[in-house]
């Protein structure tokens, strides 16, 4: 089945450890992205990538980092969370960012920072 | 930069009414492209419509319609005789270079909270 698959579900830390949320995609797909969901703000793109080891930010960068070593693969690390950082989090993925085909999103990851 | 505004936060209407979500955006591109997407209360986001910025034709889905005007910088959308099923937040979204080389960077609107009562 063709799927984004994103872990975990839910996550609840402390300030300043270490996290990350791992994202996975079965279809061959170039592109790939991370969005966070907050009340009355709607998803903002953290980071994209258009393809193995081509990332770039999107509106909310900081205080998170990507990396796209394999394909299938887009992961988001924050270093150093902080309580700013507790929101819902979707990572997605389409055939091609250059063609702006529709995005497949995963099941999303709540995130608490305490 | 680019910018999308749902005005409408919430909407609340009776089954079977039409209901308009309207999205206004702004973006110094000349070719971008546009998109609607639904969240139901299960939280999966659902990709509904796709339109590219040369392509103004109104596109009609059923009980789904999108009305594209470039003079106005609108995309609105529109469910005809609504259902429960319909209850749902629904995001605009919107995808053009925005300075960079690519068409990567995505900015959605804030969600427009539809809620269809029987």
């Amino acid at each position: 089945e063709a799927q984004v698959t994103q872990n975990p579900r839910y996550l609840i830390t402390v300030t300043g450890k270490k996290l990350t949320v791992t994202c996975s995609q079965n279809m061959n797909h170039e592109y790939m992205s991370w969005y966070r969901q907050d009340p009355g703000l709607g998803l903002r793109q953290i980071y994209y990538s258009m393809n193995v080891e081509v990332t770039d930010k999107g509106d909310v960068p900081e205080g998170y980092k990507v990396s796209r070593k394999e394909k299938r693969n887009f992961p988001l690390i924050l270093e150093s969370p902080s309580p700013n950082q507790t929101s819902l989090y979707f990572c997605a993925s389409s055939l091609s960012g250059g063609q702006n085909e529709k995005l497949f999103f995963g099941s999303g990851t709540q995130l608490s920072v305490l | 930069a680019q910018k999308v505004t749902q005005a409408q936060t919430e909407i609340s209407v009776v089954e079977k009414e039409d209901v308009t979500l309207d999205c206004v955006y702004e973006t110094r591109d000349t070719t971008y492209y546009l998109f609607w997407y639904k969240q139901p209360p299960s939280g999966e986001l659902v990709f509904l419509i796709r339109r590219n910025s040369f392509d103004e034709q109104n596109e009609i889905s059923g009980r789904y319609s999108w009305n594209f005007q470039k003079s106005t910088s609108s995309f609105n959308f529109t469910i005809t005789a609504s259902q429960v099923v319909d209850s749902a937040v629904y995001f605009c979204a919107l995808s053009g270079r925005a300075g960079g080389t690519s068409y990567g960077k995505l900015t959605f609107g804030q969600g427009t909270i539809l809620t269809v009562h029987p």
